[in-house]
């Protein structure tokens, strides 16, 4: 069984400050990683994904996360986040190379005010 | 091309009612998944469909819950007799028949209010 770890459920930061929401995960198989956005009343939006490669990716809105196996986690960062970037982040794995569900944490909700 | 669409948007239901949420997948999409989502709570997978067939069905309710994706038309989330605590927003996502679906694009989700 698989499972995802979001310690944080709520991040209050100041706009342009930097942000790191934490994810470790559990898996006894290869897995996807991936970090979705909720932002209110409205569906989930792909953020980023980790498939195989280059242990850090990144999106087109200036968030990245980083890969790490032996800690296995996969935090989402962003050097200076802006007054949009409030919602609610959800961290998601699943296994690779299958057609099957995604397993979620259950949300960070980052909060950010001028 | 048109994502995920999900209806109704919202739904209230009384108490023993029955309740049908509908999502029509992404063009070329031939694999869904239900998800729901209590307040406050992250997504929990129900079910996952191709065309005609149950694959997995490991988060769905012994009772009361059922799930089709027929060849035509629309993958269908049934409720039967829904009670107060069936309130939850349930989210559709669908992937193309590939074998590692390395990505699920999802709906807008249905929040149904059972009073």
């Amino acid at each position: 069984a698989q499972s995802v770890t979001q310690l944080d459920s709520q991040v209050p930061v100041f706009e342009e400050a930097p942000v790191e929401l934490r994810c470790n995960y559990s898996s006894s198989v290869s897995v996807y990683l991936f970090w979705y956005v909720q932002y209110p009343n409205q569906g989930l939006q792909l953020l980023l994904k980790y498939l195989s490669g280059s242990t850090l990716v990144e999106s087109i809105n200036g968030f990245e996360a980083e890969f790490n196996k032996s800690q296995t986690s996969f935090h989402l960062r962003k050097p200076s986040v802006h007054i949009s970037d409030t919602a609610e982040y959800f961290c998601a794995v699943k296994d690779a190379g299958t057609a099957s569900k995604l397993t979620f944490g259950t949300g960070t909700r980052l909060q950010v005010t001028l | 091309n048109a994502g995920v669409m999900q209806n109704p948007r919202h739904l209230v239901r009384r108490r023993g009612q029955e309740a049908r949420l509908r999502c029509s997948p992404m063009k070329g999409h031939s694999h869904v998944y239900w998800y729901r989502q209590l307040p406050e709570e992250g997504l929990k997978f129900m079910v996952y469909l191709q065309k005609e067939n149950i694959i997995d069905e490991s988060g769905m309710p012994k009772e009361r819950f059922s799930a089709e994706f027929p060849k035509e038309g629309p993958s269908i989330l049934r409720i039967q007799q829904v009670v107060r605590g069936d309130s939850a927003a349930y989210f559709c996502a669908s992937s193309p028949p590939s074998q590692s679906n390395t990505e699920a694009f999802f709906g807008q989700g249905t929040r149904l209010t059972v009073v």
